[in-house]
């Protein structure tokens, strides 16, 4: 079985600050998701990751692939309230279309 | 339709009682997947529909929940004498999963049944 884990579970900072979630896993993933969530509602996928060492940005988001293609960072600059929300990896497998989630980053950016 | 849409938003039945979870997957889409979260965390994969393939229904925790997808593309997440263990949040996906396997698949989620057995 592949498991993710995503540290730190609760991450809670003040508007402007930066900070950066980490996945890891020792099995390695075909891809690697990342999803907000807030509540209420379904994940909402933020990027896709699937060549090692890939890095990704989207806006003030930047998304790392470890070499390995088993760990992945999500870094958000300059924090902001509307970034407050349920951060969550998941891995994709090599066979199959399953992902397999890690536990989440609950994130909140304090005005 | 718009998105991935699932009834009833909520839910709350008794113990021992069986309920029946709705999901309508985004038109086109093949592939549908069920997960299950409890409060504040991940994702635990349940079940996954492919067109025409046999399910993968390795991720069912117990020989009482069960699924189906009629015609490709509705599908009912069935759980049969509930227990308490089961309240969580039932989040069905879909995709469009041209190619079996492929792992750039994205999966565009409902807003989940929220499943409170007392």
């Amino acid at each position: 079985t592949q498991l993710l884990e995503q540290s730190p579970q609760f991450l809670s900072i003040q508007e402007g600050e930066n900070l950066t979630v980490y996945c890891n896993s020792s099995s390695v993933f075909s891809s690697l998701q990342w999803y907000r969530q807030e509540p209420g509602e379904g994940p909402v996928l933020l990027v896709t990751v699937v060549t090692g060492g890939e890095v990704k940005k989207l806006k003030r988001l930047t998304f790392q692939f470890g070499d390995a293609r088993k760990d992945s960072s999500l870094h958000i600059t300059a924090a902001q309230p509307g970034d407050t929300g349920l951060y969550l990896c998941a891995g994709g497998e090599t066979s199959g279309s399953r992902l397999t989630f890690g536990e989440g980053t609950q994130l909140t950016v304090n005005p | 339709g718009a998105g991935v849409s699932q009834s009833p938003s909520n839910k709350v039945t008794e113990k021992g009682k069986d309920v029946e979870l709705r999901c309508d997957p985004i038109s086109g889409h093949t592939a549908l997947y069920w997960y299950r979260q409890s409060l504040g965390q991940g994702l635990e994969f349940l079940i996954y529909f492919q067109g025409n393939s046999a399910p993968d229904k390795s991720g069912l925790p117990s020989d009482r929940f069960s699924a189906e997808r009629t015609g490709g593309s509705v599908s009912t997440l069935t759980i049969q004498r509930t227990q308490q263990e089961d309240s969580a949040v039932y989040l069905c996906a879909s995709s469009l999963a041209v190619v079996r396997g492929s792992s750039t698949d994205t999966q565009y989620f409902g807003p989940g049944t929220r499943l409170t057995v007392l």
